[in-house]
């Protein structure tokens, strides 16, 4: 069974440094999505890519967070510069369309922990 | 915005008992209710899910019921084993873009 792939799983840095998480979503599907978790609550939308287009990034720290998904496929996350409060887990997840009421699939997520 | 609010948060039950843990949400426009369970460590995945067409889906001992009415969803699960122990997240579909807002989560603890 297919699976959405995140990269790497832990990440330990210290504040001001910059980090890239890397995600491969589902072959075939077009929308991509990265979430942030802190723990104790549920995953919180950050960005939203259909094929290579950010559809919504309304609550992206843009200051310091960017995202990219340059041939529609896989897609990176980067911080820059890191900051405490970005400790928290990252999760991408992947639909196969465009539509309403599809079925997200998530990846294992990348846990960061900033110093 | 959609607001999604989930209880309880801690849960525990005996094995062989029923859980059950309920949603609210503030969107009415809100079609869509997926629930995802996620073990420790491992990536949340879909349990089951409802769309606004129905009252209530079952799936072996998982259930999921939606009142559109009162804006609320629930899961329940029957005769919990121990490998239900997980942390399960309710999330409402926002009126457009396929975009899920999340409850907070609740940590159920089957004990045997």
């Amino acid at each position: 069974e297919a699976e959405v792939a995140q990269s790497p799983r832990y990440k330990i840095t210290e504040k001001s440094q910059a980090v890239a998480f890397w995600c491969d979503p589902i072959s075939g599907h077009a929308t991509l999505y990265w979430y942030r978790q802190i723990l104790g609550q549920g995953p919180e939308l950050l960005v939203q890519f259909q094929d290579e287009s950010v559809v919504d990034d309304s609550q992206l720290p843009k200051d310091r967070f960017s995202a990219e998904r340059l041939k529609g496929v896989d897609s990176t996350l980067k911080i820059q510069p890191a900051e405490l409060g970005d400790s928290a887990m990252y999760l991408c997840a992947s639909s196969l369309g465009t539509g309403r009421q599809e079925t997200q699939y998530f990846g294992p997520g990348t846990r960061l922990l900033v110093l | 915005g959609e607001n999604v609010e989930q209880h309880p948060s801690t849960l525990s039950v005996q094995e062989g008992d029923s859980a059950v843990i309920k949603c609210t949400y503030s969107d009415s426009a809100s079609n869509y209710f997926p629930w995802y369970k996620q073990e420790l460590g491992k990536r949340p995945q879909l349990i089951i899910d409802i769309r606004s067409n129905v009252g209530e889906k079952k799936d072996q001992r998982i259930a999921v019921t939606l009142n559109k009415t009162a804006k609320h969803f629930s899961l329940h699960i029957t005769e919990t084993q121990p490998e239900d122990s997980a942390v399960y997240f309710c999330a409402a579909e926002k009126e457009y873009g396929n975009k899920l807002v999340f409850g907070a989560g609740t940590i159920l603890r089957v004990k045997s």
